[in-house]
């Protein structure tokens, strides 16, 4: 099963920031959040991971809570191009890197 | 650079035949995984390869799922005896080492209907 709940949809007008949240209540110290992103028809695409800290990328930002029960996947200014369905991950507990996925948030970017 | 290819890109055939999906990761890649994606499911882990170890087949549905990696590049999942619940898209994915913190690189998939 899956260790983490996502809202099942969101929706966000094009050009201002998507804040996707993520819990995941039961993150044991050495696993990792990763966020996956799957656009229709097509393969799933990495996004960005983290352990602890914030991190920031090309694509997006990883807002992880101190106590990392949480974590906020941010797209600072989204376009049509964003609208997939996004997959917050929890791994690192097999040590072979396989993903679990759940049933992640559908966001659909708005005109 | 090129990225994982996968073939064909979608597959018919009738309930009880055997297919083959194939799968070619980044060059240089150790580690390789096959999920699968039913219509309207999430997506679910099937095996898993990392150099010359063993494979994690721990997430074969039945015995009639069977993959295998020669000279630790392409994959080749095979699947005895279609059935109609057999129906999904299969995913093959590479990463370069399997490590938990490392990215995976997804294919297209393959589209397969049993009829």
């Amino acid at each position: 099963d899956a260790k983490t709940t996502q809202p099942t949809s969101m929706d966000c007008a094009e050009g201002r920031a998507a804040n996707l949240p993520c819990n995941h209540s039961t993150i044991s110290g050495n696993e990792y959040v990763y966020w996956y992103r799957q656009i229709h028809s097509q393969g799933p695409q990495y996004i960005i991971h983290g352990l602890k800290n914030n991190e920031t990328n090309e694509m997006a930002s990883l807002i992880i809570t101190e106590d990392r029960k949480s974590s906020t996947l941010i797209l600072p200014h989204a376009t049509l191009r964003d609208t997939a369905v996004y997959y917050c991950i929890v791994e690192g507990s097999s040590n072979t890197g396989k993903l679990i996925f759940g049933q992640g948030t559908t966001l659909q970017v708005k005109p | 650079g090129a990225g994982v290819s996968q073939s064909p890109s979608n597959k018919v055939t009738e309930k009880g035949k055997d297919v083959e999906l194939r799968c070619d990761p980044i060059s240089g890649h150790t580690a390789l995984y096959w999920y699968r994606q039913s219509l309207g499911q999430g997506l679910e882990f099937l095996i898993y390869f990392q150099g010359n170890s063993a494979p994690d087949k721990s997430g074969l549905p039945s015995d009639r799922f069977s993959a295998e990696r020669t000279g630790g590049s392409v994959s080749t999942l095979t699947i005895q005896r279609t059935q109609q619940e057999d129906s999904a898209v299969y995913l093959c994915a590479s990463s370069p080492d399997g490590s938990e913190a490392d990215t995976q690189y997804f294919g297209p998939g393959t589209r397969l209907t049993v009829l």
